[in-house]
């Protein structure tokens, strides 16, 4: 079965530190790969996506992901992570038509 | 900016009754989407829409239904709803056509459902 992993439930960072949030995936073919955040009590917003080309892909607040074929993985970084930051994170990969979600990550970072 | 505006924020509903949950979006999208969200379960497709009058069952539509009678709206129904419907519904819309997969989607804010 096609399936997305976010290996953490919780990432805790201290401001100023870089973060990284996780994400696996297993599915056939060359997905499309995207992350989404969601901040409380709003829907996800997108923040960047992997079509094809370089595997570091910039995207909205500072954030960057790197996609590693080898590994199946498109982690999700910020070189100094602000408080604002705090959110839970959503991981999605499209083989085919759907969408398919990770779980989600929260994200908490401490002043 | 996108806007995709879910009518009811909280809805408080009893078991048996019929909801309806309403979604608009204001940028002409071809497609529309309904997700349930669940701690831990990430977000699961109920249904989706590719045109007016057109819908597709997603992962999840065991006791739901859906209605896409003009393009901007697309409504989520609960024939009879059950306590193991209370969740968070998200509405999202995408700009292209439905199998251009790259395409971003763009979510409400979500409709916080509890049924008693």
């Amino acid at each position: 079965a096609q399936s997305v992993a976010q290996p953490e439930d919780q990432v805790n960072v201290a401001e100023g530190n870089p973060l990284t949030v996780k994400c696996t995936y297993s599915v056939s073919g060359n997905p499309y790969l995207f992350w989404y955040v969601q901040y409380p009590n709003r829907g996800l917003q997108f923040l960047l996506k992997y079509i094809t080309g370089d595997n570091l892909v910039k995207g909205s607040y500072g954030f960057e992901a790197e996609f590693n074929k080898s590994q199946t993985s498109f982690h999700l970084k910020k070189p100094s992570a602000l408080v604002s930051d705090s959110a839970l994170y959503f991981c999605a990969v499209r083989p085919t038509g759907k969408l398919i979600f990770g779980q989600g990550t929260t994200l908490q970072v401490k002043p | 900016d996108v806007k995709v505006t879910q009518s009811s924020r909280y809805l408080v509903k009893r078991t048996g009754e019929k909801v309806f949950l309403e979604c608009v979006q204001d940028m002409d999208h071809e497609n529309m989407f309904w997700y349930r969200q669940d701690p831990g379960l990430g977000l699961r497709l109920i249904y989706f829409s590719y045109d007016v009058k057109m819908k597709e069952k997603g992962d999840i539509p065991e006791g739901y239904s859906v209605s896409r009678e003009k393009k901007e709206r697309f409504s989520l129904i609960l024939e009879s709803a059950s306590t193991n419907q209370t969740s968070m519904y998200l509405c999202a819309s995408s700009d292209l056509p439905a199998f251009t997969y790259n395409s971003p989607l763009h979510f409400g804010n979500g409709t916080r459902l509890t049924v008693t």
